[in-house]
């Protein structure tokens, strides 16, 4: 069964830092894998996705790395500004034919000015 | 273009209850999925649609919950004797799923969210 886990829970930084959120997976079998951003009380809002064939994924200052065969990824946030501040959730899709998510618990993150 | 919508925002009601919460999904998307987020949880899968059937409903956590798809857009997520462990906020997301000639693209595009608060 797969399982995703995200570290840390939460985090809390001052603006301007560069920053690395982890995602790890335990069945390496994904189709993608795709990091969102969740703002309280609100629905997610997809920022990259990464096809199982791809190492990353680039968007602005975000960066997403995929290792798929050790079962991690990585969401790279350089210069965090307070607008930043979110869950930051990471899903995998299983290659079962239904393409489903498996979710992380995600992130939160405070980006302090 | 429109993106998923999903009516009400909010709904609160009372134990034992019946509800049903919708999904518009982005128009020509044959793929819909429901999942379910609890306080402080990422969401978990529910239901998914392909087209009118109900291709994989292993999510749906007992006989209580029942979804249908009838023309092969609108779904509507159904509640019956609503209990206080249902509340939750309730996602749906739609995707294109397959692209002619090419590998299954499968990209979900998720609503606002219905926040459901059974009292």
């Amino acid at each position: 069964k797969q399982e995703v886990t995200q570290i840390p829970a939460a985090l809390s930084v001052p603006e301007g830092e560069n920053l690395v959120l982890n995602c790890s997976f335990t069945d390496s079998a994904i189709y993608n894998l795709q990091w969102f951003r969740q703002d309280p009380g609100k629905g997610l809002t997809s920022l990259l996705l990464i096809q199982s064939s791809q190492r990353e994924q680039t968007s602005g200052r975000l960066n997403a790395s995929l290792d798929k065969s050790s079962g991690r990824s990585t969401l790279y946030i350089a210069a965090s500004q307070p607008g930043d501040s979110a869950t930051y959730l990471c899903a995998v899709v299983v290659t079962s034919g239904t393409y489903k998510y498996i979710f992380g618990t995600g992130t939160r993150l405070k980006v302090l000015a | 273009g429109a993106g998923v919508s999903q009516t009400p925002s909010n709904k609160v009601t009372e134990k034992g209850k019946y509800v049903e919460l919708r999904c518009d999904p982005i128009s020509g998307h044959t793929a819909l999925y429901w999942y379910r987020q609890s306080l402080g949880q990422g969401p978990e899968f529910l239901i998914y649609f392909q087209g009118t059937g109900a291709a994989d409903d292993s999510g749906l956590p007992n006989d209580r919950f029942f979804a249908v798809r009838p023309e092969g857009s609108v779904s509507t997520l159904k509640i019956q004797r609503t209990e206080r462990g249902d509340s939750a906020v309730y996602l749906c997301a739609s995707s294109l799923m397959f692209l002619a000639g090419g590998p299954p693209y499968n990209e979900q595009f998720f609503g606002p969210g219905t926040r459901l608060t059974v009292l």
